[in-house]
């Protein structure tokens, strides 16, 4: 139990253009979602916090018209970096927490990487 | 300000032997403590969390830790490494109700056959 997904795993884009990534709790409801982002071989920084219905809380530091967060739904939450720059490749990874729980439950990553 | 602190780059062991991977941190109030494990381009996979009760916590894979609040330490334990075991480790805490979790450095553990 308690798996959460990303899509895509992977992905390259061209500087400019703005890519969607997927979170998704596949067996419980998330009512909270985090964004993190992984630089090589450093820890994981928050990006922003998202709970189902409402707005992102973004980090200090984090620009939130670049990172869009929407979380619309208990299964579901998106990260669409727009305006993708080469200073945007980094590893994205997502967690998910239901409403009492205290452990957040991580998916698999997705590795961006922008030319 | 709150922090955790990972004072290790890497560990290395021999399969078999005993394992240790110190954490430490700085919050106020009571911390929520946990341990991840990231393999390579993996996200990250829960071992285990101390939030109340008993100091020694056991987890997944054989993994235990010891909630120590006099040294603020949660130090990461298994009594016999395997191979298997190599990955990155994070320690992590939450505080008070934030929901935010802060994570250490991580610590590469290497365990030799």
């Amino acid at each position: 139990g308690a798996v959460v997904s990303q899509h895509p795993s992977w992905v390259i884009c061209k500087s400019g253009t703005s890519v969607k990534i997927e979170c998704r709790s596949l067996d419980f409801q998330a009512t909270t979602m985090f964004w993190y982002r992984q630089f090589p071989k450093q820890s994981l920084m928050l990006m922003a916090t998202s709970n189902e219905g409402s707005k992102a809380t973004y980090e200090q530091g984090v620009e939130k018209d670049k990172f869009l967060i929407n979380h619309a739904s208990l299964t579901l939450s998106t990260l669409t970096v727009t305006s993708a720059h080469p200073e945007d490749s980094s590893f994205y990874i997502c967690s998910a927490r239901t409403a009492g729980n205290y452990e957040q439950y991580f998916g698999p990553g997705t590795r961006l990487t922008v030319t | 300000a709150q922090s955790v602190a990972q004072p290790e780059d890497q560990v290395n062991v021999a399969e078999g032997n005993p394992l240790t991977v110190k954490c430490t941190y700085s919050v106020s109030g009571n911390p929520y403590l946990f341990w991840y494990v990231q393999y390579p381009n993996r996200g990250l996979q829960f071992l285990l969390k101390y939030i109340t009760g008993d100091n020694l916590v056991k987890g997944s894979y054989g993994f235990e830790a010891e909630f120590n609040k006099s040294q603020t330490s949660f130090h990461l334990k298994k009594p016999s490494a395997l191979v298997s075991d190599s990955a990155l480790y994070f320690c992590a805490v939450e505080w008070g109700n934030t929901d935010k979790l802060i994570f250490g450095t991580g610590t590469r553990l290497q365990v030799f056959p």
